[in-house]
């Protein structure tokens, strides 16, 4: 079955810099990337997508890129915010979802 | 619309004892599935289901059953509870299986003892 594997598992940056969280992925047929933001007592919540036809995709300060050849895809993060501090998660989808461990991410003031 | 809700928010069983785990979603999403949460593991898939009757194994379904009887509702049972169990559990749902975006309920925390 699929295998993700995401890095760092935690993350500290000062407030305005950027975040970059990386994941691979090990079935090549996987074709859609989502990547969730979790805050803190609550569910997993959809923040950006990309699918395999596109190699870049950008919803205001965050970005995703996908590589895939080498399997992999990343999850930026501009100008950071203290509301930017949560877990988030990548994944790939198609009928069954396979996420990665999670990388904790805190934004300091 | 309220979204996937479970219920309930809080649980403390004994080993050996059983429960159920309810969700339901009010957007008539086809695609329910049960996942679990565990520190430095992320999300593992118990069971989903693609349709009301429809129900199939995740990555990790041993100790748990699901059923569908309603395209609203799919709640999760555990027979005999394990301290192994002890977890966060989330229930999601979506329009279909594929490209589409996921939504989770807000978490049931179950300890068993």
């Amino acid at each position: 079955g699929e295998n993700v594997e995401q890095h760092p598992s935690t993350l500290s940056v000062q407030e305005g810099d950027s975040a970059v969280i990386k994941c691979t992925y090990s079935d090549s047929a996987s074709n859609y990337f989502p990547w969730y933001k979790q805050e803190l007592g609550k569910g997993p919540q959809l923040i950006i997508d990309i699918r395999s036809n596109v190699g870049e995709k950008k919803d205001q300060r965050i970005a995703v890129t996908l590589n895939k050849t080498a399997k992999h895809f990343s999850l930026h993060i501009t100008e950071t915010q203290p509301e930017d501090s949560a877990v988030y998660f990548c994944a790939t989808q198609y009928q069954k979802v396979t996420f990665g461990i999670g990388t904790k991410l805190q934004v300091i003031p | 619309n309220a979204g996937v809700t479970q219920t309930p928010k809080f649980q403390v069983l004994k080993t050996g004892q059983s429960m159920t785990l309810q969700c339901a979603q009010d957007m008539n999403h086809e695609y329910m599935s049960w996942y679990r949460q565990d520190p430095g593991m992320g999300l593992r898939l118990i069971h989903y289901s693609v349709g009301a009757g429809i129900t199939d194994q995740g990555e990790i379904p041993n100790g748990y059953n699901v059923s569908r009887s309603t395209t609203e509702d799919f709640p999760l049972r555990l027979l005999s509870a394990a301290p192994s169990q002890t977890s966060v559990y989330f229930c999601a749902s979506r329009v279909t299986s594929g490209y589409n975006e996921q939504f989770f309920g807000p978490g049931t925390r179950l300890t068993v003892l």
